[in-house]
């Protein structure tokens, strides 16, 4: 267990809905990192957000938004929802004292299914 | 960004047969981590190894940073290897957290 929790672990959704990936980071880790994992892509960066701040952002769609709340947790917000848009999302959290230079710990993460 | 290539992209294997799975990757890291990613598709951390040798049980990691590699090695192998090992790292000259992930190696192994 890493520490890292994300619900839902599963979510089935229609073309055009909006779905919200829910993330909780390791106690005391204060950086959130988002990435999707998909067939044709493999492993992509999306969004890394800082003591609440966006802190970097990778290869995220305009329909995709995140957040990071005051108690650290973060949500990804998937809109307008297209069938390429089926993946693996994974939250990995980090302490990000040594700006970056430590280990990145994965949640389980959140299958989407986009029917 | 940085360009992260492993190889082998398959290697099956008979149970006890020991493997290396290697990682190139294009510019200067400070980080780089091995990831086993089970077949219930769950990122488990093996290693953090920006640099040097660890040993965790049947599993060890060398990365040569200078020389921009770093290898896995899997020895007296359990069918509960079997899954995709990742290496990702970390851009040395950026002050951002990101990760850059290969493609992976999937391991099979046969009992």
């Amino acid at each position: 267990d890493s520490g890292v929790t994300q619900t839902p672990k599963h979510l089935i959704t229609a073309t055009g809905q909006r779905v919200t990936l829910r993330c909780s980071p390791r106690s005391g880790d204060l950086s959130v990192y988002w990435y999707q994992q998909s067939l044709d892509q493999g492993l992509q960066f999306l969004i890394q957000y800082y003591n609440g701040e966006e802190r970097a952002k990778g290869n995220i769609l305009e329909r995709f938004s995140a957040q990071q709340f005051p108690d650290l947790h973060s949500e990804l917000n998937l809109s307008s929802l297209e069938l390429g848009d089926s993946a693996l999302y994974f939250c990995a959290s980090s302490p990000y004292r040594l700006a970056g230079r430590e280990t990145q710990y994965f949640g389980p993460g959140t299958r989407l299914l986009v029917l | 960004g940085i360009q992260v290539e492993q190889s082998p992209p398959d290697l099956i294997l008979q149970e006890g047969a020991n493997s290396t799975l290697r990682c190139n990757f294009s510019d200067s890291v400070n980080n780089l981590q091995w990831f086993h990613q089970n077949p219930w598709g769950q990122l488990i951390n093996l290693f953090y190894i920006p640099s040097g040798t660890k040993q965790n049980g049947r599993l060890s990691a060398t990365t040569v940073a200078t020389e921009r590699y770093s290898l896995l090695y899997i020895s007296s192998s359990q069918t509960t290897d079997s899954g995709v090992y990742f290496c990702a790292v970390r851009d040395r000259g950026s002050t951002l957290g990101r990760l850059y992930f290969g493609r992976g190696t999937q391991l099979t192994v046969w009992p």
